[in-house]
């Protein structure tokens, strides 16, 4: 079965720090994997997602994630956070159905 | 443009209730799926339709349900509510089905059980 495991539950970090959360799944066949950011009281948003070709993919607000296949992971980074990146952060797998299974999450502080 | 609708925004219920919570999709959407959120936790699936037919399910078990309208708007029920069932409800529309096409969140429905 797909499962998708985000190390870092609580992330505090202090404006202009440099961000990287963790992501890995388990799943032998062809993925395609997504970020999605929740901030608070708002909807679900796609971050970035990446399904084939260049490893490193740009999303928006400056994230970025590089996909290393070999190691199963997916990391979210972002050179220099602001205090409007709070938020939940749900990194997410789609292996051969519409069906996406998420990670449980991360949330991050981010400190003025 | 109207993005995904879900109603109502907050619930609440007693134990061994019924609840029915609606969503309706980005126009010119086809696929509805719905997603159980409890808190501290990743969304976890629960159906997907498309076309008024259900093309996946989750491990949920029976008392949940789903159907899916002409319109593509898209109903889900749950019956003999539990307090476990406690959890933001969030509908996601595509346009279709398959691991590539993008899914637009709705805000949820937050379903208290009491």
């Amino acid at each position: 079965a797909q499962s998708v495991s985000q190390h870092n539950h609580h992330v505090i970090l202090s404006e202009a720090a440099s961000l990287e959360l963790g992501c890995n799944y388990s799943y032998g066949g062809t993925v395609n994997l997504f970020w999605y950011v929740q901030y608070p009281g708002q909807h679900l948003q796609l971050l970035l997602k990446y399904f084939s070709g260049d490893p490193l993919v740009k999303g928006i607000k400056g994230f970025e994630a590089e996909f290393i296949k070999s190691k199963f992971s997916f990391n979210l980074r972002k050179p220099s956070v602001q205090w409007s990146d709070t938020a939940e952060y749900f990194c997410a797998v789609n292996a051969d159905t519409g069906k996406l299974i998420f990670g449980q999450g991360t949330t991050l502080q981010v400190k003025p | 443009d109207a993005g995904v609708t879900q109603s109502p925004t907050h619930l609440i219920k007693t134990r061994g209730q019924q609840v029915t919570l609606r969503c309706s999709p980005i126009s010119g959407h086809k696929s509805v799926s719905w997603y159980q959120q409890v808190l501290g936790q990743g969304p976890q699936f629960i159906f997907q339709y498309y076309e008024k037919e259900e093309r996946g399910r989750g491990n949920f078990p029976d008392r949940f349900s789903a159907r899916q309208f002409p319109n593509y708007s898209s109903e889900l029920n749950v019956n003999a509510l539990l307090l476990g069932d406690s959890a933001l409800y969030l509908c996601a529309s595509s346009f279709g089905v398959g691991p590539r096409y993008g899914y637009t969140f709705g805000s949820g429905t937050r379903l208290t059980v009491v």
